[in-house]
């Protein structure tokens, strides 16, 4: 276990809709970062917090956005949901801002859009 | 841009024997180098990185990587396999600020 927590484990919604993933970080981690992990796209960076501010914007869609709260857990938001926005979101969290700190990954919410 | 390749998408290997699974990077100034394990409906787990300093990196479960400069290579190895090794592998990679990048990830079956 990780020490990341992310809900929901599962979630199907339809095309055209809005969906929120939560996340928690490890406990004492200041940095997360979310994660879109698709069969053939592989695993692609979408948007990274540090401490409540945005730190790096990776291929994250216009239609898609996160915030980080005081309490540090973060939202993935989701909107004008389309087919190919199926894929495993991925969460994870590391103790401070910069690259070489290892990274912590919860177990993810698996999305399918029909 | 940045990158880093896993050539090999499946990697199947005799339990007991070594194992060796490839990673090459392209990242501009000094890099940083990971190795993640994947099992099945779980997330990634840390294995093992390199900063700097020893080009041996030694991690979780038995695993190593050699830092190879000038092949800009990063292989992950085991001396000896475990049918529990069989899972997916990620190589990621970045420098400075920017952001990692992950390998397409290379699938190891260790075969008892």
């Amino acid at each position: 276990d990780s020490g990341v927590t992310q809900t929901p484990k599962h979630l199907i919604t339809a095309t055209g809709q809005r969906v929120t993933l939560r996340c928690s970080p490890r406990s004492g981690d200041l940095s997360v970062y979310w994660y879109q992990q698709s069969l053939d796209q592989g695993l692609q960076f979408l948007i990274q917090y540090y401490n409540g501010e945005e730190r790096a914007k990776g291929n994250i869609l216009e239609r898609f956005s996160a915030q980080q709260f005081p309490d540090l857990h973060s939202e993935l938001n989701l909107s004008s949901l389309e087919l190919g926005d199926s894929a495993l979101y991925f969460c994870a969290s590391s103790a401070r801002d910069g690259n070489y700190y290892e990274q912590y990954f919860g177990p993810g919410t698996r999305l399918t859009v029909t | 841009a940045q990158s880093v390749a896993q050539p090999e998408d499946q990697v199947n290997v005799a339990e007991g024997n070594p194992l060796t699974v490839k990673c090459t990077y392209s990242v501009s100034g000094n890099p940083y180098l990971f190795w993640y394990v994947q099992y099945p409906n779980r997330g990634l787990q840390f294995l093992l990185k390199y900063i700097t300093g020893d080009n041996l990196v030694k991690g979780s479960y038995g695993f190593e990587a050699e830092f190879n400069k000038s092949q800009t290579s990063f292989h992950l190895k085991k001396p000896s396999a475990l049918v529990s090794d069989s899972a997916l592998y990620f190589c990621a990679g970045g420098s400075g600020n920017t952001p990692l990048v992950f390998g397409k990830g290379t699938r190891l079956s260790v075969i008892a």
